[in-house]
């Protein structure tokens, strides 16, 4: 059975730092495409940010680009969000997702575009 | 940035009513869309993909279309575990995006 297991969420100072980490199990999590999302209380989802299966590749949403940074350990089945200068406005549930792979059928190619497998979340307040 | 637009915000239906729920582009996504459904306390869960394909084990009576720039989730008869918020999503240039959302909740 597929799980994440997101922790490390709590309250911090506008200013301060926190680091986030999502537990994979049930699956090769080094073949997986990953990703963090969040939702900010009683708003929608909102993409925060994309790493490749060996970690090469990144990717930020403009408005986490320079403050966060993502980042995993493939032999620990884990991947991290480390969010430094936290404002109000990430106060949040932090998500992660995993990547439906790409595939081929009868119908053509299928994108790896989606989250197929979500984490419960870890809340992250950011108040003085 | 492709903004998507979902309508309406909110839908009140009964159960055993059909829904459709609307996913506009601000351009092209060709078909690689998806539908969310979230309720409340709960992560998101994959509906459909690829605008029409829906994801392992979610019912028949849940349904995507179109391509392009408008797409339509429909659920042809509700059932009580349905109510819920509908999210769409779309990935490009290696930026993803979803909707605001449209609540379906009980008349």
């Amino acid at each position: 059975e597929v799980q994440l297991v997101e922790s490390g969420g709590g309250l911090v100072q506008p200013g301060g730092s926190l680091r986030l980490s999502c537990a994979a199990s049930g699956f090769t999590f080094s073949s997986y495409e990953m990703n963090w999302v969040r939702q900010a209380p009683g708003k929608g989802l909102e993409w925060v940010s994309y790493i490749s299966s060996s970690g090469s590749t990144i990717y930020y949403a403009d408005s986490v680009k320079g403050r966060f940074t993502i980042s995993r350990d493939n032999a620990k089945n884990s991947l991290y969000l480390q969010m430094n200068s936290l404002r109000a406005e990430d106060t949040a549930v932090y998500y992660c997702a995993r990547v439906k792979p790409y595939y081929y059928d009868s119908s053509g190619y299928h994108a790896p575009y989606y989250f197929d497998y979500w984490g419960q979340g870890t809340l992250v307040t950011v108040s003085s | 940035e492709i903004v998507l637009t979902q309508s309406p915000a909110t839908l009140s239906l009964s159960p055993g009513e059909r829904a459709t729920l609307s996913c506009r582009a601000s351009q092209s996504v060709s078909s690689y869309l998806a539908w969310y459904q979230q309720k409340p306390g709960q992560a998101p869960r994959l509906l459909i993909y690829d605008a029409s394909n829906r994801a392992t084990g979610i019912p028949a009576r849940f349904s995507g279309s179109g391509s392009g720039t408008d797409f339509t989730l429909t659920i042809s008869s509700l059932e009580p575990e349905d109510f819920a918020v509908y999210y769409c999503q779309q990935r490009s240039n290696w930026s993803y995006s979803f909707g605001q959302g449209t609540k379906l909740e009980i008349k």
